[in-house]
């Protein structure tokens, strides 16, 4: 099965500071996707951004990126100049693009994330 | 488009009794997942459906089941429920092929006493 590893409970920033939440992740595969998601206290579960993983270009949405390292299976997220909207759980996800499973998110334990004024 | 909508938003139930929670996808979307949210656990696939099909099956007791109506609509069940099967219960729709993103629902809140 595969695996994700957030190994930060919990990460505080500042109002317009930047802040990086890691992610790991345990495949044998070449090809998959791996993808961002905030879940605010409404609890929608909300898609920030996405990386192929044949795609070497890091993938950027405004002021979310990704340092994307395949060889480490590393998958890191980059928000700059914070808002408080920011606030939120933050979860790493793995998904397969083929075969019986590749409609299963695996998602690691989350990150929950404090913005301060 | 109208987004992933999920009935009832918050149930009651107590242990022994069954229920029933509902999820409509996106118009156009053929596979709906069911995942399971709870403080212990984090998010647990339950299973995919995809064209009334099961597709893919998580690691839960028999007493979880579900089903894909022909227009996508998705209900998941629970028998005998115990205390330990409150949880947020969340669905998610997409396209369903190797490249289609997944669209959350707001949720299910099951408590059960």
């Amino acid at each position: 099965a595969q695996t994700v590893t957030q190994s930060q409970p919990e990460m505080s920033v500042q109002e317009a500071e930047t802040v990086t939440l890691s992610c790991t992740y345990d495949t044998s595969e070449s090809d998959y996707y791996l993808f961002w998601y905030k879940q605010p206290p409404s609890r929608q579960m909300i898609l920030v951004i996405r990386q192929e993983a044949y795609k070497q270009q890091n993938a950027t949405e405004n002021r979310f990126s990704v340092n994307f390292q395949k060889a480490a299976k590393s998958f890191s997220l980059k928000i700059s100049d914070s808002q408080l909207g920011d606030a939120a759980m933050y979860f790493c996800a793995y998904r397969r693009p083929r075969g019986s499973t590749l409609g299963r998110l695996y998602f690691g334990r989350g990150t929950q994330l404090t913005v301060w004024p | 488009k109208a987004g992933v909508t999920q009935t009832p938003r918050y149930l009651i139930k107590t242990r022994g009794q069954q229920v029933t929670l509902s999820c409509s996808p996106i118009s156009g979307h053929r596979s709906v997942s069911w995942y399971q949210q709870t403080p212990g656990q984090g998010l647990q696939f339950l299973f995919e459906y995809f064209s009334e099909t099961q597709r893919n099956k998580g690691n839960f007791p028999g007493r979880f089941s579900g089903r894909q109506f022909s227009n996508s609509r998705s209900e998941m069940n629970v028998s005998t429920l115990e205390l330990g099967d409150s949880a947020l219960y969340l669905c998610a729709s997409s396209l369903g092929t190797a490249y289609s993103e997944q669209y959350f629902g707001p949720g299910t809140r099951l408590t059960v006493t």
